[in-house]
């Protein structure tokens, strides 16, 4: 499979929100429910914060939302806090117990 | 606390192998399928092997770019989930991540990796 495409980096002030998008095909992101976003500080493992293209884990700010339309999913950060920079990837499932995941996007927070 | 551990990477020669190990604590390991993957440096996460439970048939899959040289499988009497890598190359240097795959909740199928390892690194290199 191919990767997701992501903006390579995107950055707001403080307070600002952010979107990030992410886009997929027909068979991954298109067509199935099944999108998730993970974050990563450098040096540390990617951590689950939307699944199921809208769905929050506990202990997730509300700050964090997604969304979908047709091939693209969006992570939209709100508020938009120091401790928010980090990469972030999406991921879909692709079919057949795979998984495909995005280049991933640099969040500054100016 | 649920948390897994990789172990095993280190420097290795183009053409040898290597044997990852992921150990999991704090959740009933045989009840949910693994994945391994790798992070090249400034790259996002690769998706490489799924491996389904014991009770689900223990059903694998692979990533094309390494069908045929890396195997998974798993030790549930160990908590344990591995990845056999051989004919390594040198694009195969990334750090090694596993990660547990939910697939249901509650009542409703679901595909989203939860928690992470912290990883670790391999090197192919002469």
């Amino acid at each position: 499979q191919s990767a997701l495409t992501q903006p390579r980096s995107v950055s707001g002030s403080p307070g600002q929100s952010v979107t990030i998008s992410c886009t997929g095909t027909s068979n991954d992101v298109g067509v199935y429910k099944y999108v998730s976003w993970y974050q990563q500080h450098p040096g540390k493992a990617p951590k689950l914060i939307i699944y199921d293209v809208t769905k929050r884990p506990s202990g997730v700010p509300g700050r964090f939302s997604g969304s979908k339309s047709g091939n693209t999913a969006s992570l939209t950060i709100s508020g938009l806090q120091a401790e928010d920079e980090a990469y972030y990837y999406c991921a879909s499932y692709a079919g057949s117990y795979t998984s495909v995941f995005g280049g991933g996007t640099k969040l500054t927070v100016l | 606390e649920v948390q897994l551990v990789e172990s095993g990477g280190g420097l290795v020669k183009p053409g040898r192998s290597l044997r990852l190990s992921c150990t999991a604590s704090g959740f009933s390991f045989g009840d949910y399928a693994m994945n391994w993957f790798r992070q090249a440096p400034g790259k996002g996460p690769e998706w490489l092997s799924f491996i389904r439970s014991n009770g689900h048939g223990g059903t694998t899959e692979y990533a094309a770019s390494v069908k045929g040289r890396f195997t998974i499988s798993r030790d549930d009497s160990k908590n344990n989930v591995y990845l056999q890598m051989n004919s390594l190359k040198t694009e195969d240097t990334a750090v090694y991540y596993c990660a547990r795959l939910i697939m249901v909740q509650g009542v409703f199928r679901t595909w989203f990796f939860d928690p992470w390892g912290q990883g670790t690194l391999v090197t192919v290199s002469s």
